[in-house]
């Protein structure tokens, strides 16, 4: 069974310009989740997908950051524009019926 | 609100050493408990969980066992190996929801 993917693996950016993450979750997993992991810090929640709708985006910067998941299956993560305290590993991480989430291998955003 | 507070890195160890990394949790009710890993350059991967009180999680020689009484999880490995070294997660599972808190994570170098 393939994992969680996602994409670039690696960006860097200056400040104000914008940026696009994506994610494929393992097939048939209806939820999907994008964390923000700061260095030195646990994942912190995002978003929250169930299919197509969101569940919980309250901990998402609204004025910056953006996500879809028009189809209920791959999803986007935008920041626009970027600030320097955005520089983070962004993970994405599907779960199905049971409570455990898979993580993807994450994208690593250094904004300067 | 629900938390998660593990004990403070780095841990470093000889291999072969044995390992304990601490972690205690504040929740209303009765969450799932869980243990990530996190290799360098890589996303989270699940480790071991626990669902209930008295519980016990094990994999690849990790053990931990979720305590209620003392609302702890903590992470046990009798003998280390060098392949260990990384970034271990402790996280809590809030059940209505399926939101995951981690903590802040621990660094583990295994010295040969």
């Amino acid at each position: 069974e393939a994992g969680v993917a996602q994409s670039p693996r690696y960006k860097i950016i200056e400040k104000r310009q914008s940026v696009a993450f994506w994610c494929n979750p393992i097939s048939g997993h209806a939820t999907l989740y994008w964390y923000q992991q700061i260095l030195g810090q646990g994942p912190k929640l995002l978003i929250q997908f169930q299919n197509n709708g969101v569940v919980d985006d309250s901990q998402l910067p609204k004025d910056r950051f953006s996500a879809e998941r028009l189809k209920g299956v791959d999803s986007t993560l935008k920041i626009q524009p970027a600030k320097l305290e955005d520089s983070a590993v962004y993970l994405c991480a599907s779960r199905g019926e049971r409570k455990t989430q898979y993580f993807g291998p994450g994208t690593r955003l250094l904004v300067l | 609100g629900n938390s998660v507070t593990q004990m403070e890195g780095p841990v470093t160890l000889s291999e072969e050493a044995f390992l304990t990394i601490n972690c205690t949790y504040t929740a209303t009710g009765y969450p799932s408990l869980f243990w990530y890993v996190q290799y360098p350059g890589e996303g989270l991967q699940l480790l071991l969980k626990a669902t209930k009180a008295d519980d016990k999680g094990s994999n690849k020689g990790f053990e931990a066992t979720y305590r209620k009484e003392t609302t702890s999880f903590h992470l046990e490995k009798g003998s280390v190996q060098v392949s260990d070294s990384a970034v271990y997660f402790c996280a809590l599972l809030y059940n209505s929801n399926y939101k995951l808190t981690f903590g802040k994570g621990t660094l583990l170098t295994v010295n040969p």
